[in-house]
């Protein structure tokens, strides 16, 4: 079973503080992804990865960066939380080919 | 750009059948996928559709049409525990996954 887990499942942060999420997969996935997603927004892609220390922007990369120093590893920073970064985070991995993406639990980000 | 559509919400009956459509228009087409998500959980991977027609796995099947940029997910025998989101996604020419805002499914007694 493929199995891809987040660090948080609920975290509650300060305006202005710096947020680090990671992600972690066992399943030696080339790629892997990392998605918040709003009620009546649906799942928006903010960064991802192909391979080892390589990143990409998504859709709406403002106020993210990323880092994947090993293959398993994806972490989401957050440089200065700010309130409509609140949101649920979800970290994605899947090999090449199939793409198929698997989902970690998520994680609930409240920023006060 | 990429535009995935999917109705918002609909309801139904145990044991019933229920067709969710998905509409898309995107930059370039490498396939289509349907993911269940109850609420509060991530999203699960359900169906992958390529090539025109339909798939079907057990009490799910799935249907692409890529000219018609159309897909349905058919959910058979309706149960309690599929009340979920059923979230379409389409991976376009950049071959980013590009997600529908879901359809809301509740099973009624």
């Amino acid at each position: 079973d493929v199995k891809v887990t987040q660090s948080s499942r609920y975290l509650v942060k300060r305006t202005g503080e710096k947020v680090f999420l990671e992600c972690v997969q066992d399943m030696d996935h080339e790629n892997m992804f990392w998605y918040r997603q709003d009620p009546g927004l649906g799942l928006r892609l903010i960064y991802f990865s192909y391979d080892v220390k390589m990143k990409e922007k998504g859709d709406i990369p403002e106020g993210y960066s990323v880092s994947r120093e090993k293959k398993e590893r994806f972490s989401l920073i957050l440089e200065s939380a700010s309130t409509n970064q609140t949101s649920m985070y979800l970290c994605a991995s899947s090999w090449n080919e199939p793409e198929t993406q698997y989902f970690g639990p998520g994680t609930r980000l409240l920023v006060l | 750009g990429q535009n995935i559509d999917q109705p918002t919400e609909m309801t139904a009956t145990e044991g019933a059948i229920v067709q969710i459509n998905c509409t898309y228009q995107t930059s370039g087409f490498n396939g289509l996928f349907w993911y269940q998500q109850h609420a509060g959980e991530a999203p699960t991977f359900l169906s992958y559709n390529v090539l025109d027609g339909l798939e079907e796995k057990g009490r799910f099947s799935s249907f692409l049409s890529r000219s018609k940029g159309y897909s349905y997910l058919l959910l058979k025998e309706l149960q309690m525990k599929d009340s979920a989101s059923y979230l379409c996604a389409v991976r376009g020419g950049n071959n980013r996954l590009a997600f529908g805002k879901g359809n809301q499914v509740v099973v009624i007694p």
